[in-house]
């Protein structure tokens, strides 16, 4: 079974710096997804980053990046220029390539970006 | 971005009726839709995952009589809890996965609240 490890429970960080969100994960599949996803105060989650696991090119979406290192099996994100808007819970999140799979979760990092 | 609506945003009931939430994936088809539920400052927890056109596979310890799901379309997923109790008052969220690309997206979220 996969699982998906999120260490930092909580995170600072003030506005217009950069800040990094750690994720491992464990698995013997070869081809996965992995998603970064965010949820602010409103509870929508929103999905912020996409990684396809046989790319070895790091995703990248305006002001976020990923770092993944998949013999590491680690998937960090990196906010740049961090904005309040940034605040929110984030989630690390795994899926398989093949099949209709549930995604799997880590239990989530609270970021609060401070003016 | 591709868009799930769920309605309604939040219904207050009274203990032994039953309530209907709608799961409608807007823009894309959907050939899996999952439900969550979510406890306060905690991660999704995976009620079920359907797939249009058969029965829902439930997670461990979720009741199948209990959380009624259909997934008639490949936009539409309903969720039912029947004869409600306290307890069931929770945070309920839909997810519905592109058939065609693999990201899963999120619904608002449906509030429920068992009197």
């Amino acid at each position: 079974a996969q699982t998906v490890t999120q260490s930092q429970p909580e995170m600072s960080v003030q506005e217009a710096e950069t800040v990094t969100l750690s994720c491992t994960y464990d698995t013997s599949e070869n081809n996965y997804y992995l998603f970064w996803y965010k949820q602010p105060p409103s509870r929508q989650m929103i999905l912020v980053i996409r990684q396809e696991a046989y790319k070895q090119q790091n995703a990248t979406e305006n002001r976020f990046s990923v770092n993944f290192q998949k013999a590491a099996k680690s998937f960090s994100l990196k906010i740049s220029d961090s904005q309040l808007g940034d605040t929110a819970m984030y989630f690390c999140a795994f899926m398989k390539f093949v099949g209709n799979t549930p995604l799997v979760f880590g239990k989530g990092t609270r970021l609060s970006v401070i003016a | 971005g591709a868009v799930v609506s769920q309605h309604p945003s939040w219904v207050i009931c009274k203990s032994g009726t039953s309530v209907k939430i709608e799961c409608r994936s807007l823009d894309f088809q959907a050939t899996t839709m999952f439900w969550y539920r979510q406890f306060p400052k905690q991660s999704l927890m995976l009620m079920a995952t359907s797939n249009e056109g058969s029965k829902a596979t439930y997670e461990q310890g979720v009741e199948k009589d209990k959380f009624l799901i259909n997934h008639a379309s490949l936009t539409l997923s309903t969720l039912t809890v029947t004869s409600a109790h306290p307890e069931d008052s929770s945070f309920y969220i839909c997810s519905a996965r592109d058939s065609q690309w693999g990201t899963q997206y999120f619904g608002p979220g449906t509030r429920l609240t068992v009197l």
